[in-house]
């Protein structure tokens, strides 16, 4: 099994509709992250949170809000969706630096979101 | 504020030749780190290679190398002996200092290998 899932993978709604986009993971990480691809833009962080009490705001984090409702669960919803948030959604998780800090970050397999 | 910049949005390569993938960086961090993650058409990031700003060594992996060059700021990404398999798009990431682990991604470079 994945280690990182993110449900629904794949997304169509109306303009205006709440939505929300779940992930869950197994590797037992505090971290966890929400990032939105755009063609041309690379990933691009929402919100991150580092347990079940801290949530952060990325660099776009407008029009989206999150939950953790675990320390293995972390939610995102769009409270009311708009065309421009059509993207790729992925989860991310990292737990303490290993060896020289690296970090790393463990990818679910991404969330295809097409708002009409 | 920290900034990846890849300049290359896509290019070919032929079979078992290397390929250069360009990636600078800005920050202001005493401390970083560099990633380079490979997306594959299917959509999911997997992760290649990392680099410690204060690692002596540049990284290798399998046929992954990470040419870092920190007085230039540039972390370019080497793949040798090019496979169809490569065909990806590829992103250069960095994380700062604090300790969120949080990634600044470049816009990514689109690899397609030829026969």
């Amino acid at each position: 099994d994945a280690d990182v899932t993110q449900t629904p993978r794949n997304r169509i709604t109306k303009t205006g509709k709440r939505i929300m986009l779940e992930c869950s993971q197994t590797k037992g990480h505090d971290r966890m992250y929400w990032y939105r691809q755009d063609p041309g833009l690379g990933l691009r962080l929402i919100y991150y949170s580092f347990d079940v009490k801290d949530i952060n705001k990325g660099e776009i984090s407008d029009g989206y809000s999150v939950s953790r409702q675990a320390q293995a669960k972390f939610s995102l919803s769009l409270e009311s969706a708009i065309p421009n948030q059509t993207a790729l959604y992925f989860c991310a998780t990292s737990g303490p630096p290993q060896g020289a800090g690296s970090y790393e970050q463990y990818f679910g397999p991404g969330t295809r979101l097409t708002v009409t | 504020a920290q900034k990846i910049t890849q300049t290359q949005p896509g290019m070919f390569v032929q079979e078992k030749e290397a390929v250069t993938l360009d990636c600078t960086y800005d920050t202001s961090d005493p401390s970083y780190g560099l990633f380079w993650y490979k997306q594959p058409s299917s959509g999911e990031m997997i992760f290649l290679i990392y680099q410690g700003s204060y690692d002596q060594q540049n990284a290798t992996e399998g046929r992954y190398s990470l040419n870092f060059q920190k007085a230039r700021k540039s972390a370019n990404l080497v793949i040798s002996a090019s496979q169809l398999g490569d065909s990806a798009m590829y992103f250069c990431a960095m994380r700062g200092t604090d300790s969120w682990g949080k990634l600044q991604f470049g816009a990514g470079t689109q690899v397609v290998v030829t026969p």
